[in-house]
């Protein structure tokens, strides 16, 4: 079954422990992204990266980390610096720069 | 920076009537603009894209865009709701090959409630 898999769906974490929430695809895209979703804020971007080994930092990449050694994986790490964490995160692919993004179900982060 | 905004936060309609969201973005380049649907429980999904061509372009649902560009503008419409478009819908634009890599900004969305 093609598509995008976030997991857990839904995480809590303590204040000071850092948490990485995994986003794995099987459609061969080369492009994957991840957002925050608040509400009546939309989606910020977080991170991305176009290719394997390489990514950027997007609008809100403060207290986040990503690793991309996989073309099918990019886990988001949010870090104890990160001061506000408690959001809906969502995953995206795209084939190519320039096309649709898919999205996966998203991961509500709590931190108790 | 790139930027998207999106006028409306919160409109509420009855069935029937015409929808029309605004969605306005900063980039001076080439751009590719998107809007998104997200229904009670949903992932986001893709109502219509403009890449090039024909300005006015259709997405599912009855729903419809047009790109003007002169107002950097990509509002989205539709003649006549239905209570199953009630959502929240999320204007998009993909900022052109800024030093090789593209972003993909997001508006703050607007919620639509559709009353019978």
């Amino acid at each position: 079954d093609g598509g995008i898999t976030q997991s857990p769906k839904y995480l809590f974490r303590k204040e000071g422990q850092n948490v990485t929430l995994s986003c794995e695809q099987n459609l061969n895209h080369d492009a994957m992204y991840w957002y925050r979703q608040d509400p009546g804020q939309g989606l910020r971007l977080i991170y991305y990266s176009q290719i394997v080994n390489d990514f950027q930092k997007g609008d809100i990449a403060e207290g986040y980390s990503v690793s991309r050694e996989k073309k099918e994986s990019f886990p988001l790490t949010v870090t104890s610096a990160q001061k506000n964490p408690t959001a809906f995160y969502l995953c995206a692919t795209r084939q190519a720069a320039n096309t649709e993004a898919f999205f996966g179900q998203g991961t509500r982060l709590t931190v108790v | 920076a790139q930027s998207v905004s999106q006028h409306n936060h919160h409109v509420i309609l009855s069935e029937a009537a015409s929808l029309e969201l605004g969605c306005n973005y900063s980039y001076g380049g080439t751009v590719n603009l998107f809007w998104y649907v997200q229904y009670p429980g949903q992932h986001l999904q893709l109502l219509l894209k403009y890449f090039s061509g024909d300005p006015l372009v259709k997405g599912i649902k009855g729903f419809e865009a047009e790109f003007i560009k002169s107002k950097f503008s990509f509002n989205l419409r539709k003649p006549s709701v239905q209570w199953s478009d009630t959502a929240e819908y999320f204007c998009a634009v993909n900022a052109g090959f800024s030093g090789g890599y593209n972003k993909l900004i997001f508006g703050a969305g607007t919620r639509l409630a559709v009353h019978p």
